[in-house]
């Protein structure tokens, strides 16, 4: 079976820019959630979503949003890049009642 | 969701129990003790929770004192692969597709030793 598939595993963005990095959960799973960690850090939450809807929201500006389509698939995008957004984007996907799988990841890098 | 205190790193070597602590002295009733790991440039890996009683699966062993306000993963015979940092959340039960955010610390470093 498919695990949580992120995309693309690493980019290179210059200050300024805007990126959107994709995710797609395992098949059946409806939530969907993304997650921010710079070197040396544990990750942090930045959204979750369900059916589409989103249900919550970590301590993140408004430069960053996300949204979930029919099939469950989701993207996070963010505006004008800092340095300091230079980190590695979980994704992860749950069933009702288990914990969360997680995704690889998407290596931002921020010039 | 309660605050979790893990020691930074920890040595154990191959074959033997590893046995990582976590306190959590202000849980409430209704939370419960999560563990992930996470192996290096890797997501983090769902291992085993727990509310009170002792819980045991395929991975691992999750012992939580009586009064709740510490735990201890065991994992029974490490391996070189068990090498990774190891995060204690604890939160309200997941359910219901509410706000389901996992708030990880800084977790434990285990490195097992050939």
């Amino acid at each position: 079976d498919a695990g949580v598939t992120q995309s693309p595993t690493h980019l290179i963005k210059t200050r300024g820019q805007h990126v959107t990095l994709r995710c797609s959960p395992i098949s059946g799973h409806k939530s969907v959630s993304w997650y921010q960690q710079v070197l040396g850090q544990g990750p942090q939450f930045i959204f979750q979503y369900y059916e589409k809807e989103e249900r919550g929201r970590g301590n993140f500006p408004d430069r960053f949003s996300a949204r979930q389509f029919p099939n469950y698939s989701s993207e996070l995008n963010v505006n004008a890049l800092l340095l300091g957004d230079s980190a590695l984007y979980l994704c992860a996907s749950r069933l009702q009642g288990v914990g969360y799988t997680f995704g690889s990841g998407t290596r931002l890098t921020v010039v | 969701d309660a605050k979790t205190t893990q020691p930074p790193s920890m040595d154990c070597a191959e074959g033997r129990a590893a046995n990582l602590p976590c306190n959590h002295s202000t849980i409430s009733g209704n939370e419960y003790v999560y563990w992930y790991r996470q192996i290096h440039s890797q997501g983090p890996q769902y291992i085993i929770h727990g509310l009170k009683n002792n819980e045991t699966n395929e991975m691992a062993s999750l012992i939580i004192t009586e009064d709740r306000k510490s735990s201890t993963l065991i994992l029974p015979h490490a391996t070189l692969r068990d090498t990774a940092v190891y995060y204690c959340i604890v939160r309200v039960a997941i359910s219901n597709f509410g706000n389901e955010k996992l708030t990880f610390g800084t977790g434990t470093r285990l490195t097992i030793i050939p």
